[in-house]
């Protein structure tokens, strides 16, 4: 069974930084693509970033290009995703989710609500 | 404004046929794959429909979707209750180097 679980949300001030972790079971871990898309609260899914199998492809969306980082450890079976310069814009439930045939989402996480405020 | 467009909300009888439709263009739908994603109130999503038309294991195939052009659309036949849900439409996009997704159809059985 897939398994995908998030942690590391939680309350941050604005301009402050976070590392979310996704702990990845039940598959070959370093045979798939992996995602983070993001909900912010009562709105709809915005695809953050993704991660090709060894690394070596990465893509963002521009409003998080410079400020996020997604990296992996095929050796842990987890993926990451580092935020910096966090707006309240960023408020949202961070879900980590496996490519499926292709880079798109697939099997997907629970979700760590990451909630930016002073 | 999300990059692919739905209707921002659907409802249908029990038993009913109700089609999402999900507009794009040449960069997304148009050349790419379309995913669906079927979303529970307070639950994460869960993949219902990807390369177009397939179905993952373990979705009914009262579920089916379709593409045209720059369009593509889910259709849900034989509505159930637990059918109640949010679904997104999604795609690669290559000219934003990147997967977007549709601002969500609220769909409601009566």
């Amino acid at each position: 069974e897939v398994r995908l679980v998030e942690s590391g949300g939680g309350l941050v001030q604005p301009g402050g930084s976070l590392r979310l972790s996704c702990a990845a079971s039940g598959f070959t871990f370093s045979s798939y693509w992996m995602n983070w898309v993001r909900q912010a609260p009562g709105k709809g899914l915005e695809w953050v970033a993704n991660i090709n199998q060894d690394g070596s492809e990465i893509y963002y969306v521009d409003s998080v290009n410079g400020r996020f980082t997604i990296s992996r450890d095929n050796a842990k079976n987890s993926v990451y995703l580092q935020l910096s310069s966090l707006t309240a814009e960023d408020t949202a439930v961070y879900y980590c989710a496996r490519g499926s045939d292709t880079a798109m989402p697939g099997e997907w996480g629970q979700g760590t609500l990451v909630t930016v405020s002073s | 404004q999300s990059v692919l467009t739905q209707p921002p909300s659907a409802s249908g009888t029990p038993g009913q046929r109700v089609t999402i439709s999900c507009s794009g263009s040449s960069s997304n739908i148009g050349r790419n794959f379309v995913y669906w994603y079927q979303q529970l109130p307070g639950t994460a999503p869960k993949l219902l429909i990807f390369r177009i038309d397939q179905r993952p294991s373990g979705v009914p195939d009262r579920f089916s979707g379709s593409k045209s052009g720059t369009s593509a659309s889910l259709a849900i036949s034989g509505l159930r209750s637990e059918d109640e849900a949010d679904y997104y439409c999604a795609a690669w996009d290559d000219s934003l180097s990147g997967a977007v997704f549709g601002g969500g159809t609220q769909l409601t059985v009566l």
